[in-house]
């Protein structure tokens, strides 16, 4: 059972740069989220998803997109990368149904990001 | 805007001595939960308080939630080397979780 998988693991990006950070569960898990970590600081929630077809903004969803067509996938875009985007992000899943799920979320081992 | 404060930020204990982080909230909390991210890792689920005034144990940790909701603790009993890392509370509120700053915790053997 590989839980929830990330890659890439490290990525360079020149500014005005795109890519797209994946992200797969094979929990079945319904909510999925994105956030990132930047130095010292825990972690700001930029989007998460309650189930397939279903995406909701976080605290910091500026700058950044997300889709999600099946259960296991939630990748987050980024279209034009700039330095402010340097950091480490984590996709993570929780179990749960109905609007909001308060349960434990399972975290990936994060992509390490940097925009010069 | 939600803000959920962690205290201290940095923590250096030598080995056997006990450690505490506070967690506080500007909103009450529907529940809070606690994380632990090794360095160079990623965080883990270590428990969810839910009720008011809760408190529980694991091993040598406990953990407490607050009578209004709004501030937890973590005290760790006699630490090990192996209970290094950064410790993350992360509050339930507005559907979504607020994830505080974390205190990171030393130990000296």
């Amino acid at each position: 059972n590989a839980g929830v998988t990330q890659t890439p693991k490290f990525r360079i990006l020149k500014i005005g740069q795109s890519m797209t950070l994946q992200c797969t569960q094979d929990m079945n898990h319904n909510y999925m989220y994105w956030y990132r970590q930047d130095p010292g600081m825990g972690l700001k929630l930029i989007y998460y998803s309650v189930g397939a077809g279903i995406t909701d903004k976080g605290e910091v969803p500026n700058g950044y997109n997300v889709s999600r067509s099946t259960t296991e996938d939630f990748p987050l875009r980024l279209e034009l990368a700039a330095p402010s985007q340097t950091s480490v992000y984590f996709c993570a899943s929780s179990p749960g149904t109905g609007v909001y799920s308060n349960q434990p979320q399972h975290f990936g081992d994060g992509t390490r990001l940097s925009i010069l | 805007g939600q803000q959920v404060m962690q205290i201290p930020q940095y923590q250096h204990v030598q080995e056997g001595e006990d450690f505490t982080t506070y967690c506080n909230s500007s909103t009450t909390l529907s529940n809070i939960q606690w994380y632990k991210q090794r360095p160079g890792g990623h965080p883990v689920f270590l428990i969810q308080l839910v009720k008011s005034g809760e408190v529980k144990k694991q091993k040598r940790l406990t953990f407490q939630f607050g009578e209004a909701k709004k501030n937890s603790s973590l005290h760790i009993t006699a630490t090990q080397t192996t209970d290094v890392g950064t410790y993350f509370c992360a509050g339930y509120t507005g559907n979504q979780f607020y994830f505080g700053t974390g205190t990171s915790l030393t130990v000296i053997p």
